[in-house]
């Protein structure tokens, strides 16, 4: 199985900074077409997840383009450039390259 | 507009079986793979099991095979979840959910619906 692992676990931040998150994967998710197999997604507070990057660093429709993913092979990261109070609650990272599906253990973002 | 709805959660006993159930409308159903996604009690994300287009292929995390059990019917736009000799580590939030293909991720999500297993 691959395994996803994320850091920090927990991340405080101020309004109007940038935030990271890093997600990194025991094996390689750059499949052979190209594409990095690498979904972001968040789940706020009482809410379903939803998907906010796919393939690594495309941005998914509705995602605010203040998140962008970028990475590749093992490495990736997940930048939010100027944090909101509405970006609260727990990011996680998936690989969808090969079954089992499998996540990271999340990123709790909390506003300061 | 996209919506997946689950149905059939519940309090069940160990050893005991539930089926959820998924109706989904706003696209059609029978050209996209389909998965069930849970979260125990305060922790991360699992993927379950998943489905592709006309229910012929299958498969499940390792914690589940032989007691899981997920289908569809394109007829009526709906996905289930059989569930049996359920054990208390499986008590979570079972989400129904679609998997795009083009995009290579979920990319819509069902509300959710809570399994516990207790005695």
């Amino acid at each position: 199985d691959i395994v996803m692992t994320q850091s920090p676990l927990s991340l405080p931040v101020t309004p109007g900074e940038p935030a990271f998150i890093s997600c990194r994967s025991s094996q390689s998710l750059l499949h052979t077409n190209g594409y990095n197999y690498l979904d972001w997604y968040l789940q706020k507070p009482g809410q379903s997840p939803k998907l906010l990057i796919y393939l690594g660093s495309y941005r998914a429709s509705g995602a605010p383009d203040r998140f962008s993913g970028s990475g590749s092979g093992t490495d990736f990261t997940l930048k939010i450039s100027r944090v909101e109070a509405e970006d609260a609650g727990v990011y996680y990272c998936m690989q969808p390259l090969q079954n089992p599906i499998t996540f990271g253990q999340g990123t709790r973002l909390e506003i300061k | 507009e996209v919506q997946l709805v689950e149905s059939g959660g519940g309090l069940v006993q160990p050893g005991g079986s539930v089926r959820l159930s998924c109706a989904v409308s706003g696209f059609t159903f029978s050209t996209f793979w389909m998965t069930y996604v849970r979260q125990a009690p305060g922790k991360g994300l699992e993927w379950v099991a998943n489905i592709n287009e006309d229910g012929s292929e299958k498969e499940y995390v390792d914690s589940v095979k032989g007691r899981f059990t997920i289908s569809r019917d394109n007829t009526k736009n709906s996905l289930y979840l059989q569930m049996n000799s359920l054990r208390v580590e499986d008590t979570a939030v079972y989400y129904c959910v679609r998997y795009s293909s083009r995009q290579r991720a979920f990319d819509s999500w069902g509300q959710g619906a809570l399994v516990t297993v207790s005695s």
